[in-house]
C-alpha cells in the first residue's frame, strides 16, 4: 500500500532554512494533493501548505512569506523549505495526503525538528 | 483567519456514548473531518466529509455537521477510544483549518 516517510535534519539553527522531504512509495505522486502539517510539542496540527503533482501549491496565509513546497515526481518526492526559522518553529512535521475528499487519508509517521544554536 | 475552536477535554465511561463538538462561522457550509491522534503516532482519519466512515473504522464512530457546530459520536466507547481527536474544516476560501484538539479520556 502507500506509504509516506519524511526525511531531513532534526536540528536547524535560529535563521537558518529547515528543509524536509517526504518520499511516497507503493504508488504514484502523479495524483492527489501532497501537504505538509507540523505539530508543537503538546499542541494542535497546523496545515502548513500543499503541493499538486503539476506543481501547482497553495500555503497557510501565516507562513506564506517563508515557505516553499515543490515535487520531484521524478523521485516520487515532495519537499518543503521553510525560511528563517525561530525556537516556535520546533515541530514534528508531518507529510500527508488528501485523498480527495478534503481530509487526510494518509500520513507519514512524523520527523521531530528542533530549531536551536 | 478562519478559527475552530473544541472542547479541551470530554470524559466518559466505557460502553456510553462520547460527543465532541467542533465551533466555527458556518461550519456546515464546510467539509469537516475527525482524526485521532494516540501519543507518539500519527494522526488517523476517522470521519471524512461530515458523516463518511473510511474502511477499517469502526461503525461506533460517527459523524454530523450542521450550522457552526461538528460533532463526532463514539458510541460503546472502548478503552482504545482514548486518544486526542482533532476536527479539520475545509473550503475553497480557507482551505484546511485544524480544530484545537480535545483530549477523550475513557474512565
Amino acid at each position: 500500500q502507500v506509504q509516506l516517510q519524511e526525511s531531513g535534519p532534526g536540528l536547524v539553527k535560529p535563521s537558518e532554512t529547515l528543509s524536509l522531504t517526504c518520499t511516497v512509495s507503493g504508488g504514484s505522486i502523479s495524483s492527489f494533493y501532497w501537504s505538509w502539517i507540523r505539530q508543537p510539542p503538546g499542541k494542535g496540527l497546523e496545515w502548513i501548505g500543499y503541493v499538486y503533482y503539476s506543481g501547482s501549491t497553495k500555503y497557510n496565509p501565516s507562513l506564506k512569506s517563508r515557505v516553499t513546497i515543490s515535487v520531484d515526481t521524478s523521485k516520487n518526492q515532495f519537499s518543503l523549505k521553510l525560511r528563517s526559522v525561530t525556537a516556535a518553529d520546533t515541530a514534528v512535521y508531518y507529510c500527508a495526503r488528501d485523498g480527495s475528499d478534503y481530509a487526510f487519508d494518509l500520513w507519514g509517521q512524523g520527523t521531530m525538528v528542533t530549531v536551536s544554536s | 483567519s478562519y478559527e475552530v475552536t473544541q472542547p479541551t477535554s470530554v470524559s466518559v465511561s466505557p460502553g456510553q456514548t462520547a460527543g465532541i463538538t467542533c465551533s466555527g462561522d458556518k461550519l456546515g457550509d464546510k467539509y469537516a473531518c475527525w482524526y485521532q491522534q494516540k501519543p507518539g503516532r500519527s494522526p488517523v482519519l476517522v470521519i471524512y466529509q461530515d458523516n463518511k466512515r473510511p474502511s477499517g473504522i469502526p461503525e461506533r464512530f460517527s459523524g454530523s455537521n450542521s450550522g457552526n457546530t461538528a460533532t463526532l459520536t463514539i458510541s460503546g466507547t472502548q478503552a482504545m477510544d482514548e486518544a486526542d481527536y482533532y476536527c479539520q474544516a475545509w473550503d475553497s476560501s480557507t482551505d484546511y483549518v485544524f480544530g484545537t484538539g480535545t483530549k477523550v479520556t475513557v474512565l
